[in-house]
């Protein structure tokens, strides 16, 4: 069935640093993806999209590529802030025919903390 | 423009007692709707989803049971609530008569079971 693979966190880093949180999925057809963030105690956020191979899901300075051939959706920022600090999660939606339309599959979630 | 709701935002209830959260939609209508749970340091689990009044589906055996009275309203309720209930609650929604994906999710409850 379908799954995300999430890195385990929690990542830490200083501010201005640069960040990835790698996330793989395993997926039948072609699956939307997503990074959703969490920041603490609230509801999850959709943060960026990606529908189609070799497309690039950007927003506030985040961004991540869908690659088939890696079954691979990556998130990465050039330079973090304190602000950052949250959890994040990668999603997969069912893909047309495949049952689980409309359906997210996530990650664990991974926790970034950010150090002034 | 779109918003859902939540309440309450925070529940602290006995073992045995029953439970009712309610979430409600805004600015659309005709919502897939969805009721997630997540545990303390662990990721989502999908319990129930709507495509319709009156239209629910289970994800995963439990304690717990979801209703939709009406078109923008999704209940999650529990005759006897277990200690292993306490987590935190999400509701979410997406749009029901297109392919898009994304779901937008309300502010959650947080519910403790003592």
């Amino acid at each position: 069935g379908n799954s995300v693979t999430q890195m385990e966190g929690p990542v830490t880093l200083s501010e201005e640093a640069f960040l990835t949180i790698n996330c793989t999925y395993t997926a039948t057809g072609y699956p939307s993806l997503f990074w959703y963030v969490q920041y603490p105690g609230e509801g999850l956020q959709l943060l960026l999209k990606a529908t189609k191979a070799d497309d690039k899901g950007s927003n506030k300075g985040f961004e991540a590529t869908y690659r088939k051939e890696t079954t691979s959706f990556h998130l990465e920022k050039g330079s973090v802030q304190v602000s950052d600090s949250a959890v994040y999660f990668c999603a997969l939606s069912g893909s047309l025919g495949s049952g689980n339309t409309g359906k997210l599959i996530f990650g664990q979630g991974t926790t970034l903390q950010v150090k002034p | 423009s779109q918003t859902i709701h939540q309440w309450p935002a925070t529940l602290v209830q006995p073992v045995g007692s029953p439970l009712s959260l309610e979430c409600t939609v805004e600015g659309t209508s005709n919502p897939n709707l969805y009721w997630y749970r997540q545990a303390a340091g662990r990721g989502l689990q999908l319990l129930f989803y709507s495509v319709g009044i009156g239209q629910i589906s289970s994800e995963v055996p439990q304690n717990l049971s979801a209703s939709r009275p009406q078109d923008r309203q999704f209940i999650l309720s529990s005759k006897k609530l277990l200690l292993s209930d306490s987590g935190f609650y999400l509701c979410a929604w997406s749009q029901g008569d297109t392919m898009t994906d994304e779901q937008y999710f309300g502010p959650g409850t947080r519910l403790t079971v003592t």
